[in-house]
């Protein structure tokens, strides 16, 4: 089946520090979806990108659906303290399915 | 708004002992409904999604049932739980924008 390879699996950064994570695949996406997971709870969304070459921010986030629409990627600005999580990027495939493909996700450190 | 909510949030239930977590969502109506586990705070594994009441589509085989018995109610359940059946259990929707949004999530442990 398709599959999101999401990297690097963990960083450990300072604050302060930019941080740059992707996802590539094999297979096309119509929507690109970055999530982020604090401990114990669900995955909030962050950015929704839905048209090839879309570049789209929220805050100091920055998300790109990349134009082969196989990729996509997520950068953070001048991390903070409560940057650290897990952030996943979700594919949604062509066809109308109802199913999204998830990346295993990427687990941020941030060191103040 | 639309709202989605998972109860309950943290389970410990024994080895061969029945299980129920419910999901509902509001603000929305005839919304495609999921049931995700996700092991060791990784990797998010589909379970099961409706697209209506009734209609139900398993993505792994394995040892839990889902039912969609009114438009915007998901339940997980399981006749006898196994230790294997512990994780992090997320219940979500899908807007019109094919975006999908989680509820809180339901910590379930089997001993």
């Amino acid at each position: 089946g398709q599959q999101l390879n999401q990297s690097p699996q963990s960083m450990f950064i300072q604050e302060g520090e930019d941080v740059s994570m992707n996802c590539t695949s094999s297979s096309i996406f119509n929507t690109w979806l970055w999530y982020k997971q604090d401990p114990g709870e669900g995955p909030v969304l962050l950015i929704a990108l839905y048209k090839a070459g879309e570049l789209t921010s929220n805050g100091r986030l920055t998300a790109q659906f990349g134009i082969t629409r196989k990729d996509s990627f997520l950068n953070i600005s001048a991390s903070i303290p409560s940057d650290v999580g897990i952030y996943f990027c979700a594919g949604g495939l062509q066809g109308g399915s109802e199913k999204l493909v998830f990346g295993k996700g990427t687990k941020l450190t941030v060191n103040p | 708004s639309q709202t989605i909510h998972q109860w309950p949030a943290t389970l410990v239930q024994p080895v061969g002992s029945p299980l129920s977590l419910e999901c509902t969502v509001e603000g929305t109506s005839n919304p495609n409904l999921y049931w995700y586990r996700q092991a060791a705070g990784r990797g998010l594994q589909l379970l099961f999604y409706s697209v209506g009441i009734g209609q139900i589509s398993s993505e792994v085989p394995q040892n839990l049932s889902a039912s969609r018995p009114q438009d915007r109610q998901f339940i997980l359940s399981s006749k006898k739980l196994l230790l294997s059946d512990s994780g992090f259990y997320l219940c979500a929707y899908r807007d019109s924008g094919n975006t999908i949004y989680f509820g809180e999530g339901s910590w379930l442990t089997v001993v």
